[in-house]
């Protein structure tokens, strides 16, 4: 049973460029989940997608961050002009509704720092 | 709007010893789950327990159990037997279908 995979583990970037983030969810699960998470504090919402579905927006994403998932299945996190303060863990977690808990299993994490 | 509040920034226990971790939440939904995840240093979030707030008993997964009160709005996570392997941050969150809201986290050090 393969988890939710993410990639890269790891980036560092200049301040202004772009970067994309991938999540690769449990194959079974419908749901997809983007988090931010920044030292000392919990996990942070920001969007999240029923199949190919963009169904909520955290007030944290702002027009710098886009996410996608074009055919329901893996799912993409840019973003644009990086600033310092984007430096996070970024977390992609996924989730099936039919078990009724809505459980929500996270992968590896994206560790991104903006130089 | 949802809240979890964890006031335990760190927690000591022994080897072999149990040990809770607090966890209050606050929201006026009816219908909510209620969750607790362990991250080592690695950073991975792992799920470790589930409880519903229909569900009438405490819910448990092998070492773990989660005394929950509704009344109180009270989550709290009980590690029996604790092990070295436990030594971790551990969140408390609260979610429904759309999205999780996490405490600040526990970090528990067990030492031998």
């Amino acid at each position: 049973d393969t988890g939710v995979s993410q990639d890269p583990r790891h980036k560092i970037t200049k301040r202004g460029q772009n970067v994309t983030f991938r999540c690769d969810p449990i194959s079974e699960h419908n749901r997809l989940y983007w988090y931010r998470q920044t030292l000392g504090q919990g996990p942070e919402f920001l969007t999240y997608f029923q199949n190919e579905a963009q169904l909520e927006k955290s007030r944290l994403l702002s027009d710098r961050f886009s996410a996608e998932r074009p055919k329901g299945s893996f799912s993409t996190l840019e973003i644009q002009r990086t600033e310092q303060g984007d430096s996070a863990m970024y977390l992609c977690a996924s989730s099936w509704g039919g078990d009724g808990t809505d459980t929500q299993y996270f992968g590896p994490g994206t560790r991104l720092t903006v130089l | 709007a949802q809240k979890i509040t964890q006031t335990q920034p760190g927690m000591f226990v022994q080897e072999k010893e149990a040990v809770t971790l607090d966890c209050t939440y606050d929201t006026s939904d009816q219908s909510y789950g209620l969750f607790w995840y362990k991250q080592p240093s690695s950073g991975e979030m792992i799920f470790l327990i589930y409880q519903g707030s229909y569900d009438e008993q405490n819910a448990t997964e092998g070492r773990y159990s989660l005394n929950f009160q509704k009344a109180r709005k009270s989550a709290n996570l009980v590690i029996s037997a604790s092990q070295l392997g436990d030594s971790a941050m551990y969140f408390c969150a609260m979610g429904g279908v759309d999205k999780l809201i996490f405490g600040t986290g526990t970090r528990l050090q067990v030492f031998p």
